[in-house]
Formats: C-alpha cells, structure tokens, sequence
C-alpha cells in the first residue's frame, strides 16, 4: 500500500524568505507521479507542481521547486521569496499509474508580514 | 469552462436523512473521484469511477453510494446520514492516469454538516 507523510502540521515563513515543506512516501513501484496541491482558505485545490519519478531533474514551477530523492522516497518543496499569498494548507500526493491519489495529511503554512 | 462543478456548496442534514451530492465536470474526463477532508486526515478516497457506467469502493466508502450513469456527472448518494459523514466532500477528474499528463482536478468542495 502505498502512504503519504507529511511531518510538519504546521510552518511559517516571513514574507519573502524562503520555506521548505517536506513529505516523504512509502511505495514499492518504480514508476508513479508526486504532486503538491496547494488549498488556500477558499477550499479550492490547486496544483503547485508535479514530478515524474522517472526523471532525475527536479521539477520547478516559477518560486515553486522540488527536491526528489527517489532512494529516499522524499519530495519537499521549497518556496521561494514568500508571499502573502502563499498562505495555505499544502498537500503532497503520490499516484501510481493506475488510478488512485493518495495525500498528505498536509502541512499549514503561514506567511508572516 | 466551468470545470469542475459542485452542487450544493453547503448542507445541512439531521441524522437519518438522505441526500445526493451531484459532481459534473466539461472537460470530458475519463476518471472521478469523490473524497472526504477532515481535520488532521488529509483527504481520503470514497469511490471513484473510471468510465460511464462504473463505479469503485476507494479507501471508505462505507454509508455512501455513488452512480456514473453520464460521462460528464458523478453523483454521491448518503442514504441515511450519520454525524460521522460531517465533513468537506470533494470531487475530482482526471483525463486518463495511462495518459502522459497525470493531474487530477478538483471541485470547490461541498460543507456537509449531519445533526
């Protein structure tokens, strides 16, 4: 079975510092996807950024960038130059190639002015 | 496009009572999800369907029932509401998992309160 861990329930940054939020998964396949949602107080999930486990580059999105160590089986993400904006709860998920999501218990990042 | 539609937004129910969550989507995905968020847990699978016409039990789907009788909508049905089923529900889409791009979609959520 597959499983999602997120340590961190809660973290903060300050406005324009810089944050990592860690998840690590447990899976014995070789070939499956890992995700970040982001879901901001009006509940709506978003899509931060995404990586194939197959690809060793770490994918990055704008200030959004990963760090995937697939032999760990670890994916954080780190956001750049924080913004007000940012303030979320933040899911990591893993999906296999078949066709179910597994999430995160999700992480709670504040943004400190 | 709307995407990926909820109705109703919010609900109250008394215990007992029955309801149908409806999930419709334009983008002409082949798969759907229905899960639940509650504090602490992240969100969980219920069922979730791969085609019109089918249907799956996901992580826990006991007290829900769903149908996919149109491609386009996924309904989740609570026969008999208990004050366990409290939560955020939330559908999803996604394309094809056997597609190059793999991302799921989701609604804006349904606040489901049972008294």
């Amino acid at each position: 079975a597959q499983t999602v861990t997120q340590s961190q329930p809660e973290m903060s940054v300050q406005e324009a510092e810089t944050v990592t939020l860690s998840c690590t998964y447990d899976t014995s396949e070789s070939d499956y996807y890992l995700f970040w949602y982001k879901q901001p107080p009006s509940r709506q999930m978003i899509l931060v950024i995404r990586q194939e486990a197959y690809k060793q580059q770490n994918a990055t999105e704008n200030r959004f960038s990963v760090n995937f160590q697939k032999a760990a089986k670890s994916f954080s993400l780190k956001i750049s130059d924080s913004q007000l904006g940012d303030a979320a709860m933040y899911f990591c998920a893993f999906s296999n190639t078949g066709n179910q999501f597994y999430f995160g218990t999700g992480t709670s990042l504040t943004v400190i002015p | 496009n709307a995407g990926v539609t909820q109705t109703p937004k919010f609900r109250v129910l008394k215990t007992g009572q029955s309801m149908t969550l409806l999930c419709a989507q334009d983008m002409n995905h082949e798969y759907m999800y229905w899960y639940r968020q509650d504090p602490g847990m992240g969100l969980r699978l219920i069922h979730y369907s791969v085609g019109e016409g089918t249907t799956a039990k996901g992580e826990v789907p006991d007290g829900y029932n769903v149908s996919r009788l149109k491609k386009q909508n996924f309904l989740l049905g609570l026969e008999s509401a208990a004050p366990s089923q409290t939560s955020v529900y939330f559908c999803a889409t996604e394309k094809n998992p056997q597609s190059s791009y793999n991302e799921q979609f989701f609604g804006p959520g349904t606040r489901l309160t049972v008294l």
